[in-house]
């Protein structure tokens, strides 16, 4: 069935530091990616998605590419800043959604 | 923009009380979703309804039942509440207009609940 992997956490940055947060899925047929975020105490909110193969979603400086050849949506930021902090889950739609276990990021001055 | 509410955002609950949770959307969607989440474990499916007083079950719907008597309103219910069920649940709704555009899940701000 359909799943999402995504890398464990959790993740400690310096500010303005490189970020990646990987993630793969498996999948049949060819389903939309999401990145959502959770800030401390808050629900989930959407950052970025990308509906087909080799789309960019973009948002507030993060980047992710949807790979079909390597089944893959990596999350990347060329700087992050402190109130980047938060929990970091990759999903996918397919016949219902998936959501990925989250990467806590934390990044400290 | 979307908005979705939930009743409660910290909730406390004796063993074997009956809980209903409340969560409400405003841009007429059809899709709605309750989640539970857990440290480690991520965001499970508990039930999900694409229409009015339709329910799916979700992956894990044991101890749970729902209500969808309006669009706009979705009810999680413990029918009697274990300590086993303290968690943070999540409501979510989404368009069904199946474009893939669409489809993005929106989220209220989650109800913490405690079972003692």
């Amino acid at each position: 069935g359909d799943s999402v992997t995504q890398m464990e956490g959790p993740v400690t940055l310096s500010e303005e530091a490189f970020l990646t947060i990987n993630c793969t899925y498996t999948a049949t047929g060819y389903p939309s990616l999401f990145w959502y975020v959770q800030y401390p105490g808050e629900g989930l909110q959407l950052l970025l998605k990308a509906t087909k193969a080799d789309d960019k979603g973009s948002n507030k400086g993060f980047e992710a590419t949807y790979r079909k050849e390597t089944t893959s949506f990596h999350l990347e930021k060329g700087s992050v800043q402190v109130s980047d902090s938060a929990v970091y889950f990759c999903a996918l739609a397919g016949n219902q959604f998936y959501f990925g276990t989250g990467t806590s990021l934390t990044v400290i001055p | 923009d979307v908005k979705v509410t939930q009743s409660s955002r910290y909730l406390v609950k004796r063993t074997g009380e009956k809980v209903f949770l409340e969560c409400v959307q405003d841009m007429d969607h059809e899709n709605m979703f309750w989640y539970r989440q857990d440290p480690g474990l991520g965001l499970r499916l508990i039930y999900f309804s694409y229409d009015v007083k339709m329910k799916e079950k979700g992956d894990i719907p044991e101890g749970y039942s729902v209500s969808r008597e309006k669009k706009e309103r979705f009810s999680l219910i413990l029918e009697s509440a274990s300590t086993n069920q303290t968690s943070m649940y999540l409501c979510a709704s989404s368009s069904q207009s199946g474009q893939g555009a669409e489809e993005t899940q929106y989220f209220g701000p989650g109800t913490r609940l405690l079972v003692l």
